[in-house]
């Protein structure tokens, strides 16, 4: 069926740098999210995105932490300055009603 | 807010053998859907199952739920365990904004 690209699956970055997580969404779906993964524990929602809009965000959604889709391009989440506590699996997710998700299969991010 | 639980990190079971994975939530909306997640390693998660329906069996790939919102459970169940269906498993609900995931549970079958 249709699928969620994440590029890159993998990313190493030194703390204090920015790095851009993106998300290939599946086409004609409307409703975007994130969700952050820390290795052993549960997944957590981020933020979903609608219209070009935020439209909720938990708390881990720091303000260092940014998300868009310039022109129905990428849907991408933007983490400056990145921080220690920033690693782990950032999943992508879209929708086209709003209920049912297609997930990504992650990307793994390692902030040293 | 909203939350799941999933009381068990991890349930071994031998293959041919029943499981049930537990879950129970917390929630202030009347209108929700809930589901349960599959992940394999280092795959995306996937639906495995959705209800919305009180006291509705819900059936997929073997496995089973109902969700009983007089005990605000919705467990997972499957009659016959096979090799394959190790992996991890999410119950999630949504109340029309995003799924809310409990802390997941590893199953793992053996031979």
């Amino acid at each position: 069926g249709p699928k969620v690209l994440q590029i890159p699956s993998h990313q190493i970055i030194d703390m204090g740098q920015m790095v851009t997580l993106n998300c290939d969404p599946v086409s004609n779906h409307l409703y975007f999210y994130w969700y952050k993964q820390i290795l052993g524990q549960q997944m957590e929602f981020l933020v979903n995105f609608y219209n070009g809009k935020v439209m909720e965000k938990s708390k881990l959604f720091k303000d260092q932490f940014s998300v868009e889709r310039p022109d129905g391009s990428y849907f991408t989440l933007k983490i400056q300055p990145t921080a220690l506590e920033d690693s782990a699996v950032y999943f992508c997710a879209s929708s086209w009603t709003g209920a049912d998700y297609t997930f990504g299969s992650g990307t793994r991010l390692l902030v040293i | 807010g909203d939350s799941v639980t999933q009381t068990e990190g991890l349930v071994t079971v031998t293959e041919g053998l029943p499981v049930k994975l537990n879950c129970t939530y917390q929630t202030t909306y009347l209108t929700i859907a809930f589901f349960w997640y599959v992940q394999y390693l280092n795959e995306a998660p996937q639906v495995l199952l959705k209800s919305s329906t009180d006291n509705k069996r819900t059936e997929h790939q073997g496995f089973h739920a109902t969700l009983h919102k007089s005990s605000s459970s919705f467990h997972l169940q499957k009659s016959s365990a096979q090799l394959s269906d190790s992996a991890l498993y999410y119950c999630a609900l949504n109340n029309n904004n995003a799924p809310r995931f409990g802390a997941g549970t590893k199953l793992s079958v053996k031979p």
